[in-house]
């Protein structure tokens, strides 16, 4: 059983819905991401917050929007997504905001989202 | 940019046989390489992981070697089992600025076929 819990796992939305992803990690770490995995691509590191401050990422388009209330807990606000937008979102957590041995990155299940 | 070049995409092997995974990097700075498993379904879990000071790393059937010079690292893994059978995915640490050292560079992944 994973330690990272995300909701929904399944979500379909028209381009100008308004949704949102949650993650919840229940290991006590300080340092929460969300992923974008598409088919045969590399994972794409879209957002970090560490002790809740986020590092931006300004190669993401506006149209997603993070919210990290506290350590625990992690969503993805999702505003007028396009068709590409479709992919699997991961939500990660690890103990410190770091690439590093000892710093194991933890994922969820992920979100499968379909942008219709 | 830099990269983590991963190969091959799909490698199907006879069950009891080993399976050799490869991957190149370019980033000089990069000290840490992870690899993950993911199953259908869930997200990737680490299996491995070895850092640049050290040449090989072996956990039970599988392995991972690191060649700094020449900027690659395998994962090899033997005798091979039907539950090994997955996607998995290399990366590299990255070096640079305040946002960089929290990402990983990510192969596009091999998906493993065990034949029985």
């Amino acid at each position: 059983e994973t330690g990272v819990t995300q909701t929904p796992r399944h979500l379909v939305m028209g381009m100008t819905n308004k949704k949102s992803l949650k993650c919840e990690q229940h290991l006590g770490h300080n340092a929460m991401y969300w992923y974008k995995q598409s088919a045969k691509k590399p994972l794409e590191l879209m957002f970090v917050y560490n002790f809740k401050e986020q590092t931006e990422n300004n190669s993401v388009p506006s149209r997603f929007s993070p919210e990290c209330p506290n350590s625990s807990h992690l969503f993805l606000h999702l505003h007028t997504l396009q068709p590409e937008d479709s992919a699997l979102y991961l939500c990660a957590s690890s103990q410190e905001g770091y690439s590093s041995s000892g710093n194991t990155i933890y994922f969820g299940e992920g979100s499968w989202l379909t942008v219709v | 940019g830099e990269n983590v070049e991963q190969h091959p995409s799909t490698l199907s092997v006879q069950e009891g046989d080993s399976a050799v995974i490869k991957c190149t990097y370019s980033d000089s700075a990069s000290n840490y390489f992870p690899w993950y498993k993911q199953e259908l379904g869930k997200g990737p879990q680490l299996i491995i992981d070895i850092r640049s000071n050290v040449g090989e790393k072996k956990d039970q059937r599988i392995a991972v070697t690191l060649n700094k010079t020449a900027k690659h690292f395998s994962l090899h893994i033997t005798e091979t089992q039907p539950e090994d059978s997955a996607v998995y995915f290399c990366a590299a640490s990255r070096g640079g600025n305040l946002f960089s050292n929290y990402q990983l560079i990510w192969g596009a992944g091999t998906k493993l076929i065990i034949k029985p």
